[in-house]
């Protein structure tokens, strides 16, 4: 079946650096999605993608659709401490609205 | 946009009991979903609500451990029967179609976190 495999695991950077994380498919996707879970909350959507080499912004947060349709970035510029969070890519798989998730990437920030 | 609330926000539960967990939308949406996250672990389907008839489940999940209703376009409930510790998760409800939310973009109640001693 699909999968999505996410990297890095986790990330412990420094105010201000810039981070990036990817997501890689077995299969074909027609949407990328990314989400933002905080302790306690459910995942909140950030940006959603759905053309292949599509660049799109949320304010610090650019992510990109990869060409080959496979994986998909995820970049934040100029990190704060309120960016800790877990972050997933999902994908539709079959149809009917069904995600699936990668493995998430847990990032620290120190202030 | 849609709005999703959830009850309860956590519980903590004895096992061999069962717990029904309260999904509301506050507009009408195509689709609703319910997801589990175990401990520090990713999301993952256990089946989709469909309006006024069974819900359809994933590999792995079945109707006797987690019986689901959707009896209109705004609300859901997921049961976790005859709970045992390897139940305790955050248990969230997903919704598509949503008024402010296009139609591929599911978003999330705020979970359930249950936990079975």
């Amino acid at each position: 079946g699909q999968q999505l495999n996410q990297s890095p695991q986790s990330m412990f950077i420094q105010e201000g650096e810039d981070v990036s994380m990817n997501c890689t498919s077995s299969s074909i996707f027609n949407t990328w999605l990314w989400y933002k879970q905080e302790p306690g909350e459910g995942p909140v959507l950030l940006i959603a993608l759905y053309k292949a080499g599509e660049l799109t912004s949320n304010g610090r947060l650019t992510a990109q659709f990869g060409i080959t349709r496979k994986d998909s970035f995820l970049n934040i510029s100029a990190s704060i401490p309120s960016d800790v969070g877990i972050y997933f890519c999902a994908g539709p798989y079959n149809q009917g609205g069904k995600l699936i998730f990668g493995q998430g990437t847990e990032l620290s920030v120190k202030p | 946009s849609a709005v999703i609330s959830q009850k309860p926000s956590r519980d903590i539960c004895q096992r061999g009991t069962s717990l029904t967990i309260q999904c509301q939308v506050d507009s009408q949406v195509t689709m609703m979903f319910w997801y589990r996250q175990q401990p520090g672990q990713s999301l993952t389907l256990i089946a989709t609500a469909n309006q006024g008839s069974e819900a359809t489940y994933e590999s792995g999940f079945v109707i006797d451990k987690f019986p689901i209703s959707r009896p209109n376009l705004t609300f859901s409930t997921l049961t976790v029967s005859n709970m045992s510790p390897e139940d305790s998760s955050i248990y969230l409800c997903s919704a598509l179609g949503g008024p402010g939310h296009g139609s591929t973009e599911a978003f999330f109640g705020q979970g359930t976190r249950l936990t079975v001693v």
